[in-house]
């Protein structure tokens, strides 16, 4: 089983929407969990950490549920500029594992 | 943030060359680098983990021989691919960490064998 679980889309949206994706993970006793943005053919960039009690950047909010092994990301209003690749990023014991990515473009 | 670079940002070479890639932290010290790699499509792959002045840790499937990884300051990593083929070819990217969980990473490397 893979440790770590995303939908990898592709989720085409329009421009102002709002759109979800979830991610899961196996491994209970992880212990720190990112959303990483990656653009095509680029490096991933840190979009922003996911705390236990849910966390506001903007347009992004980013949530953790531990008992269902999950965390989520949230973007309202979306922009052209959204459009890109969303990893989510489990680090456990100086260990990090990407999930495989959820695809994101936002249309005009 | 901090800044990684990666050099070069893509090679093409023969089958059977070695190809080195550099990975540098230019305004931190990292304890620890990584390599990954990443097919089209899919997601990244981590192959090693590496800390200035000690061998590295390569993860399961990769061989040690074929992707010589040498740490040999607090700011520089180089990946050597051996002997490269062309199911070798792949995005190549390293990170780098100081301490917190963050990793930064670099731009990649594009590694086409012909």
């Amino acid at each position: 089983r893979k440790e770590v679980e995303q939908d990898p889309g592709p989720f085409n949206v329009p421009e102002g929407a709002t759109v979800a994706f979830n991610c899961t993970y196996s491994n209970s006793a992880s212990q720190s969990f990112f959303w990483y943005r990656q653009d095509c053919r680029k490096e991933p960039k840190l979009l922003m950490s996911v705390y236990s009690s849910g966390n506001e950047d903007g347009r992004f909010t980013a949530q953790l549920n531990r008992a269902s092994q999950y965390i989520s990301l949230l973007i309202r209003d979306s922009k052209l500029s959204d459009s890109a690749t969303y990893l989510c990023v489990e680090y456990n014991n100086n260990d990090m594992r990407f999930g495989a990515g959820t695809r994101l473009t936002v249309k005009p | 943030g901090a800044v990684v670079s990666q050099h070069p940002s893509w090679v093409i070479c023969k089958s059977g060359t070695s190809v080195k890639i550099e990975c540098r932290s230019l305004d931190f010290q990292a304890t620890t680098m990584f390599w990954y790699r990443q097919f089209p499509k899919q997601s990244l792959m981590l192959m090693a983990t590496s800390n200035e002045g000690s061998k590295a840790t390569y993860e399961q499937g990769v061989e040690k021989d074929k992707f010589l990884i040498n740490h040999a300051s607090l700011t520089l990593s180089t990946l050597t691919v051996t002997s490269a083929h062309p199911e070798d070819s792949s995005f190549y990217i390293c990170s780098a960490r100081a301490g917190s969980p963050t990793q930064y990473f670099g731009p990649g490397t594009r590694l086409t064998v012909l």
